[in-house]
């Protein structure tokens, strides 16, 4: 079974910038992964971000960027506001018998 | 507007069943993919199972592959999840959510509460 890998914390201040990745246990993530982004705060239920690696949803902010690098599926949080504070997912299809697998989950603190 | 709602969530005892219905709404519902995801408390996103569009192919976690069932009727909007030989670490919000082109999963249930406990 793969395992999908993120940082299981990162700390970004008001207006930084933060980088999160997403890295599979059998290689390299490639597009055919077509990485998806989750957000979710607490209390509620997950709220799509990206998908297939780099597309917005017409709801997901300007400041969210979705990408590959270093054989990683990769999200940016740019100009980072306080309601980004939130536990980010990463969902990468996987293929077999157990096609989509998430990654266990980014908790980003903005302070 | 899409809308997808789960219920038939609850408390039940470990060895038991409980099937979930996702009553889903604003698109055509044969046209997609649909998943149940669910969350134990405190912890992160699980996938679960996933059915095609028309039914026809299944595929499940490792951790559910045997015990749980996921199917579509199309004539009435609905998914389940058929869920037996419950165990304690089953406990968790199950949330419904459809695979829509790209694919992207762009709409999600509110989720339904299942307890596994004696």
């Amino acid at each position: 079974q793969t395992v999908v890998t993120q940082e299981p914390s990162l700390t970004v201040s008001p207006g930084g910038t933060v980088t999160l990745t997403c890295a599979s246990s059998t290689g390299a993530v490639t597009s055919g992964y077509y990485p998806n982004w989750f957000q979710q705060k607490p209390g509620q239920g997950p709220r799509a971000l990206i998908y297939s690696t780099s597309n917005k949803h017409s709801w997901t902010p300007a400041r969210f960027s979705g990408y590959l690098l270093g054989g990683k599926a990769a999200l940016t949080l740019s100009a980072v506001q306080p309601e980004d504070e939130a536990h980010y997912y990463c969902l990468l299809y996987c293929g077999g018998t157990q096609p989509w697998v998430f990654g266990g989950g980014t908790k980003v603190t903005v302070l | 507007q899409v809308q997808l709602v789960e219920s038939g969530g609850g408390v039940v005892q470990p060895g038991r069943s409980l099937r979930l219905s996702c009553t889903a709404s604003g698109f055509p519902f044969g046209s997609d993919a649909v998943h149940w995801v669910r969350q134990a408390p405190g912890k992160g996103l699980e996938w679960v199972a996933v059915i095609s569009h028309d039914g026809r192919n299944e595929y499940y976690a490792d951790s559910v592959r045997g015990r749980f069932t996921i199917s579509i009727d199309n004539s009435k909007n609905i998914l389940y999840l058929q869920m037996n030989s419950l165990r304690a670490e089953d406990t968790a919000v199950y949330y419904c959510t459809r695979e829509h082109t790209s694919p992207k999963f762009d709409s999600w249930g509110q989720g339904t509460l299942v307890t596994v406990s004696s």
